[in-house]
């Protein structure tokens, strides 16, 4: 099985911060790699797919880089309704997957 | 747009089954694939299994085989995910979501989700 860890675990940064989470896939994943936000109480949604396409709707200061076995999600201007648990997800093995175990974002 | 909504909250003895439903509308659907995923109170997200026509039947996790088993209905764009041998263990939101696949750039992705079921395993 293809593991993901993501890194750090949580996190604490400021409105207006650049952030930086990343995941590390236990063996090559190519570029099949999709990252999620998750906010308390809801359902996760799509933000980035193939490591580095944004989804539609999904806000610029969200980027996705990395291929292989490394991969970042930036974003670069923290805005309040960023605050929430990031997910990373391997699409490589397709029927099987993966998630990271998250990254929680909090206010500092 | 799809939409994905799945049926209530259930409650349920340790030892019994569970069966979600995920319904899928507002769309088309050439291939309905559909994933499961749960995240235990406090937890983050877990992979149980999906269903993806051109892969065949249900693959799951290994965590899960022998006791889950997802299946759908294209006629009536509905799937199901039945876990068993429930224990305490299987506290969690249970989400679906749809199994999409990128053409052009050769990968698949999970969106849209539903809104989550959450199964309460207690004595």
């Amino acid at each position: 099985d293809i593991q993901l860890t993501q890194s750090p675990s949580s996190l604490s940064a400021s409105v207006g911060d650049r952030v930086t989470i990343t995941c590390r896939a236990s063996q090559s994943i190519s570029s099949h790699l999709n990252w999620y936000q998750q906010k308390p109480g809801k359902a996760p949604q799509l933000l980035i797919y193939a490591a580095s396409s944004l989804q539609t709707g999904v806000p610029s200061r969200f980027s996705g880089t990395g291929s292989g076995t490394d991969f970042t999600l930036t974003i670069s201007s923290l805005q309040p309704e960023d605050f929430a648990t990031y997910y990373c997800q391997q699409s490589y093995s397709i029927p099987m997957s993966t998630f990271g175990q998250g990254t929680k974002l909090e206010i500092k | 747009q799809v939409q994905l909504v799945q049926s209530g909250a259930e409650v349920k003895k340790p030892g019994s089954s569970v069966k979600v439903s995920c319904k899928a509308s507002g769309g088309t659907f050439t291939n309905f694939a559909i994933t499961w995923v749960r995240q235990a109170p406090g937890q983050g997200l877990e992979w149980m299994g999906g269903i993806i026509p051109i892969f065949g039947p249900g693959n799951y996790a290994q965590k899960f085989q022998g006791r889950v088993t997802i299946t759908a209905d294209e006629s009536t764009h509905t799937a199901y995910m039945e876990l068993s041998s429930l224990r305490s263990e299987d506290t969690a939101v249970y989400y679906c979501a749809t199994v999409t696949y990128g053409r052009a750039i050769g990968t698949w992705w999970f969106d849209p989700w539903g809104q989550g079921t959450l199964v309460t395993v207690s004595s």
